[in-house]
């Protein structure tokens, strides 16, 4: 089992729409969780980071918490063709270590 | 305030050579990541410095190495270059263990041949 499970896409929503993007983890004693854009060719830009159960809003994105679960989700409302990228989950066990999945590709369609 | 810095963003190499990258982070962050992505594999840790030494090390072979200098600024190197090298290689910093959101240098793009 992978530490850090993602879909790898592509999911295609269209241009207005609301994107859902899943990330589910191994480690019970992770603290800390991020997720990350990358456009293709260019290095990861941090988008949002949340470290508590429940939701955690940024404009147009939303990161959602589930300890029990070990599963955290990002929403993007009014998906834009400029949010097309690769949407990296990190996680941080504690031990110095980020364990990041293999990214989903998000596709938003004018 | 200025990003994290990395030198040189392009580097084409052969078999059997070795290579040095350099990362300098952001001003006041104290630890360093290295990470190696790939097409196949995606982002995989290579190790973390922090205060010049080394907190943690991922699963890659002793041919990669690394060092932190006392101003912060990083160098990761690897010998005996193979052309399953070929990677970008991105460098990330942070404040410190508490403050461990990581901002991620442009990368240096590696090709073997």
């Amino acid at each position: 089992q992978k530490e850090v499970e993602q879909n790898s896409g592509p999911l295609s929503v269209p241009e207005g729409a609301i994107a859902s993007l899943n990330c589910t983890y191994s480690d019970r004693g992770s603290q800390s969780f991020f997720w990350y854009r990358q456009y293709s060719g260019k290095s990861p830009e941090l988008i949002m980071s949340i470290y508590s159960n429940g939701d955690k809003e940024d404009g147009r994105f939303t990161a959602q918490l589930n300890k029990a679960s070990q599963y955290v989700s990002l929403l993007i409302r009014d998906s834009q063709p400029s949010d097309s990228a690769t949407y990296l989950c990190a996680v941080h066990s504690g031990t110095y270590k980020y364990i990041f999945g293999t990214g989903t590709r998000l596709k938003v369609l004018a | 305030k200025a990003g994290v810095t990395q030198t040189p963003r392009y580097l084409i190499k052969t078999r059997g050579q070795q290579v040095t990258l350099s990362c300098s982070p952001i001003s006041g962050h104290r630890s360093v990541s290295w990470y190696q992505q790939t097409p196949g594999q995606g982002l995989q840790f290579l190790f973390e410095y922090f205060s010049e030494t080394q907190r943690n090390k991922g699963n890659f072979p002793g041919r990669f190495s690394g060092r932190q200098f006392s101003n912060s600024r990083s160098e990761m190197n690897v010998s005996t270059l193979e052309l399953g090298d070929s990677a970008l290689y991105l460098c990330a910093s942070s404040v410190d263990r508490e403050q461990e959101t990581q901002y991620f240098g442009p990368g240096t793009r590696l090709l073997v041949l």
